[in-house]
């Protein structure tokens, strides 16, 4: 089944400790995504990548960290910098091919980080 | 970062019922994008626009790309408890990259 497989669905962060979330696609697509969302709100733009090892910040990308070494892959790590990391994180993946698609985003199952 | 003015914010409505919401900005979009997100799930995608004035369905779903392309639609007819969820919309702005602006969301419960 082609989809994007978002690992661990839950996870916990101790104080001053750094948690990588992972985001998975094989759908072939060129760009990929992550989002954060607070509880009765929308989604922000964390990171995004378009290419491999190629990556930009997004609305919110102070405390986080992405890499961009593999098309299929686009982990994020959430520092010990990142002081109120408790969300539900979203990866998404976008194919760049169509002319039409191209802005058509692909969501993950997403990762409920939690802070102990 | 710019987020779309999707309203209502919650609806309560009977089982049977038919449902509307709207997505509006002050800039313009040349696609308009509507998600539906369960509980503890990502958004799936229910419907794609791309032209003003289009009027696209999937099922007992129906949304509008508005003719000024500020806006958009999103209605379901004779509502049933699955369509309980996160309804957003997202457009995407000439210029823009690949990057979405969301809407806030609006939250469906169905009284049976």
């Amino acid at each position: 089944d082609g989809g994007i497989t978002q690992s661990p669905k839950y996870l916990f962060r101790k104080e001053g400790q750094n948690v990588t979330l992972s985001c998975e696609q094989n759908l072939n697509h060129d760009a990929m995504y992550w989002y954060r969302q607070d509880p009765g709100q929308g989604l922000r733009l964390i990171y995004y990548s378009q290419i491999v090892n190629d990556f930009q910040k997004g609305d919110i990308a102070e405390g986080y960290s992405v890499s961009r070494e593999k098309k299929e892959s686009f982990p994020l790590t959430v520092t010990s910098a990142q002081k109120n990391p408790t969300a539900f994180y979203l990866c998404a993946s976008s194919d760049q091919t169509g002319v039409l698609t191209k802005n058509i985003q692909y969501f993950g199952a997403g990762t409920r980080l939690s802070v102990l | 970062g710019q987020q779309l003015n999707q309203s209502p914010q919650s609806m309560f409505i009977q089982e049977g019922e038919d449902v509307s919401m709207n997505c509006t900005s002050s800039s313009i979009f040349n696609t308009w994008l509507w998600y539906k997100q369960d509980p503890g799930e990502g958004p799936v995608l229910l419907i794609a626009l791309y032209k003003a004035g289009e009027l696209t369905s999937n099922g007992r779903l129906t949304a509008q790309f508005g003719i000024t392309r500020k806006d958009s639609f999103l209605n379901i007819s004779a509502s049933i408890p699955s369509d309980v969820g996160i309804y957003f919309c997202a457009g995407h702005q000439a210029g823009g990259g690949n990057k979405l602006t969301f809407g806030t969301g609006t939250q469906l419960k169905v009284e049976l």
